[in-house]
């Protein structure tokens, strides 16, 4: 069964970088885009970042753009999320999420992993 | 960027009655392929969102029958058709006509 782990979630000080990552299993991991969603705590969902499936096309939400990047390892069936100059704004559970259709919305969804911008 | 309205913004339920949210887009999201990008997602408490229907009606791989979509063009309405207690939560509409990828608010679902 498709299976989504997210790691790399902390707490992180404003204007410092962290790395998420996302282990992907039980589907073939190149052959799909992937997304990254995110929830700040007690609000809906806001989509960050997808990258394609062959790792050619990315696109960032505009409150993201220039200070994430999206990235995938095939060969380690894994996607990441290098956030740079985090924001308390930032503060939320990131979600990752394989692309339904070429990139139009999210079929399977990990678990989770949270990330605290605060000093 | 399309925004994405739900309403109510919560609901009450007995158990075996229906339920129904309505999703409005603030613009079509009829694509000139046919195919109509409006999706709906269930978040349970304590878990990561999950896919319950996509191109406006089309059940994703699990999902009971009780669940149902329809709509076009901007107006959508995902409908219970006897809420059981597993179905509290948090849904959300979503559109993927384009990027960004936007979401409505969400609408609880309680039971009462």
């Amino acid at each position: 069964q498709v299976q989504l782990v997210e790691s790399g979630g902390g707490v992180v000080q404003p204007g410092r970088s962290l790395r998420l990552s996302c282990a992907a299993s039980g589907f073939t991991f190149s052959n799909y885009g992937m997304h990254w969603v995110r929830q700040a705590p007690g609000k809906g969902l806001e989509w960050v970042a997808v990258l394609w499936y062959d790792g050619t096309t990315e696109y960032y939400a505009d409150s993201v753009k220039g200070r994430f990047t999206i990235s995938r390892d095939s060969s380690k069936n894994t996607l990441y999320l290098q956030m740079n100059s985090l924001r308390a704004e930032d503060t939320a559970v990131y979600y990752c999420a394989r692309t339904g259709g070429v990139w139009n919305y999210c079929d399977y969804w990990g678990q989770g992993t949270l990330v605290t911008v605060s000093s | 960027d399309i925004v994405m309205t739900q309403t109510p913004l919560s609901l009450s339920v007995t158990p075996g009655q229906p339920a129904s949210i309505s999703c409005k887009s603030s613009q079509s999201l009829l694509h000139s392929d046919g195919k109509t990008y409006l999706y709906w997602y269930l978040q349970k408490p304590g878990q990561s969102p999950q896919l319950l229907i996509y191109e406006v009606s089309s059940r994703f791989s699990g999902v009971p029958d009780r669940f149902s979509g329809s709509g076009s063009g901007t107006d959508f309405t995902l409908k219970i058709s006897r809420v059981e207690a597993e179905d509290v939560g948090v849904y959300y509409c979503s559109q993927g006509i384009q990027l960004p990828l936007t979401f409505g608010g969400g609408t609880k679902v309680e039971i009462k």
